[in-house]
């Protein structure tokens, strides 16, 4: 069965520094990615998402994440962080062949210090 | 367009009593889902549905019970709620490849 490990539960970093949230998946098989976020008290909100094509993914709020089939990972990166985006990040996979069911990742919470 | 909206946003039950939790989405989704989140667990799935009178079961389903009467609603049922079942409870839709729309959320407690 397919599964997701997000390693790091907690990522502290400074304002305007780069920032990376991991993400691997289990399966090698083709899958669709994903990744949300989860500001306090609110639903999860799409960042980006992989389907097909390039492998550098871009997405709102200045993310983008690279696919590496061959490590069957899918990290997260911004290059300069905001105050504003700290909150918890959800990492996703579905497989191609039941798209429509999403395996979510435990989360990750950035914490954005000035 | 409202997007995915889920009533109520708070409910506090006492043991044994019984409620539903409603969704409705409006971007005429053939998928529709309920999740329930814990500290530390992610999101885990309860139930699923892949179209207008049809559901399934996903990760944890003891407990709950859903029905999918009509393609924009769907509807969460606890008939005997436990101290187990507090958590944040969120409806999604989907259709094919677009990822999963998410609801605002529903707090539970059950004391």
């Amino acid at each position: 069965a397919q599964s997701v490990t997000q390693l790091d539960s907690q990522v502290p970093v400074f304002e305007e520094a780069p920032v990376e949230l991991r993400c691997n998946y289990s399966s090698s098989v083709s899958v669709y990615l994903f990744w949300y976020v989860q500001y306090p008290n609110q639903g999860l909100q799409l960042l980006l998402k992989y389907l097909s094509g390039s492998t550098l993914v871009k997405g709102i709020n200045g993310f983008e994440a690279e696919f590496n089939k061959s490590q069957t990972s899918f990290h997260l990166r911004k290059p300069s962080v905001h105050i504003s985006d700290t909150a918890e990040y959800f990492c996703a996979v579905s497989d191609m062949d039941s798209s429509y069911k999403l395996i979510f990742g435990s989360g990750t919470r950035l914490l954005v210090r000035p | 367009n409202a997007g995915v909206t889920q009533t109520p946003k708070f409910r506090v039950l006492k043991t044994g009593q019984s409620m539903t939790l409603l969704c409705a989405q409006d971007m005429n989704h053939e998928y529709m889902y309920w999740y329930r989140q814990d500290p530390g667990m992610g999101l885990r799935l309860i139930h699923y549905s892949v179209g207008e009178g049809t559901t399934a079961k996903g990760e944890v389903p003891d407990g709950y019970n859903v029905s999918r009467l009509k393609k924009q609603n769907f509807l969460l049922g606890l008939e005997s709620a436990a101290p187990s079942q507090t958590s944040v409870y969120f409806c999604a839709s989907s259709s094919h490849r677009e990822g999963q729309f998410f609801g605002p959320g529903t707090r539970l407690t059950v004391l």
